[in-house]
C-alpha cells in the first residue's frame, strides 16, 4: 500500500509559468485536501474535494485551481506562478467517517519560485 | 471550531515519558481533540484521537480532563525519532465539513 504518492518532490518555477501538481491515493478515500506549509508555519489549506467531480475552496485558495476527475487523483494548478507561492504542498485523504480514522498525509511538494 | 493553546517547545530525556499539554477551553460537546505530528521536512502523521474518554494505541495515550478544556498527549518511552512538531487540533465533525486547522504546534525534542 503506498497511501498518498505526490510528484514531482521538487520543482523550480519561473515567476509567471505554470504547472500541476499530482496527488495519488489508494485507499479509496472520499476526501482529499490540498494544504502549503510555509517555514516556520502550520499548514494552511487551499482546496479540498468531497468526492469524485467536487472541489471546495479552503483558506487560501488564490492563485490555485484543481480538479478531481477520478477518485484517486487530486490535482493542484498554478497557472501563473508567484514568488509568493514558494512553500511546501501537501497533499491528504481521509474516509468520509474522518471521526474515526486520522488523515493520511503525502511527503510533500517543495516548490521554489524565483 | 475551537481554538487550541500548546506551548511551542519543550524537551525531553531519551526513555522517558513525553507528557504535552493542550489548552482547548472553548472547546463544544462535539468536538473531537486530534493530535498530530510532523517530522521534519515530512508529511503530518496522525497520532490519535478522542471526544470524553482516554484514549490509547501503539505510538501514545491521549488523556482529556473532565471538563474536556484541556487534554494531554503522552509519549511513554520518547526516542530520538520521536522529535517532532506536535499538533493538538479541535475540530467538530460536520458532515461535507472536515478540514484540519493547524496551529503553530509544540515543537518536541528529545535529547540522549
Amino acid at each position: 500500500n503506498a497511501g498518498v504518492t505526490q510528484t514531482p518532490k521538487f520543482r523550480v518555477l519561473k515567476t509567471g509559468q505554470s504547472m500541476t501538481l499530482l496527488c495519488a491515493q489508494d485507499m479509496n478515500h472520499e476526501y482529499m485536501y490540498w494544504y502549503r506549509q510555509d517555514p516556520g508555519m502550520g499548514l494552511r489549506l487551499i482546496h479540498y474535494s468531497v468526492g469524485e467531480g467536487t472541489t471546495a475552496k479552503g483558506e487560501v485558495p488564490d492563485g490555485y485551481n484543481v480538479s478531481r476527475l477520478k477518485k484517486q487523483n487530486f490535482l493542484l494548478g498554478l497557472e501563473s506562478a508567484a514568488p509568493s507561492q514558494t512553500s511546501v504542498y501537501f497533499c491528504a485523504s481521509s474516509y468520509l467517517q474522518a471521526t474515526n480514522y486520522g488523515y493520511t498525509f503525502g511527503s510533500g511538494t517543495r516548490l521554489t519560485v524565483v | 471550531d475551537a481554538k487550541t493553546t500548546q506551548p511551542p517547545s519543550m524537551d525531553c530525556a531519551e526513555g522517558r515519558a513525553a507528557n504535552l499539554p493542550c489548552n482547548h477551553s472553548t472547546i463544544s460537546g462535539n468536538e473531537y481533540v486530534y493530535w498530530y505530528r510532523q517530522i521534519h521536512s515530512q508529511g503530518p502523521q496522525y497520532i490519535i484521537h478522542g471526544l470524553k474518554n482516554n484514549e490509547t494505541n501503539e505510538m501514545a495515550s491521549l488523556i482529556i480532563t473532565e471538563d474536556r478544556k484541556s487534554s494531554t498527549l503522552i509519549l511513554p518511552h520518547a526516542t530520538l525519532r520521536d522529535t517532532a512538531v506536535y499538533y493538538c487540533i479541535v475540530r467538530f465533525s460536520r458532515l461535507n465539513d472536515y478540514k484540519l486547522s493547524f496551529g503553530a504546534g509544540t515543537t518536541v525534542t528529545v535529547r540522549a
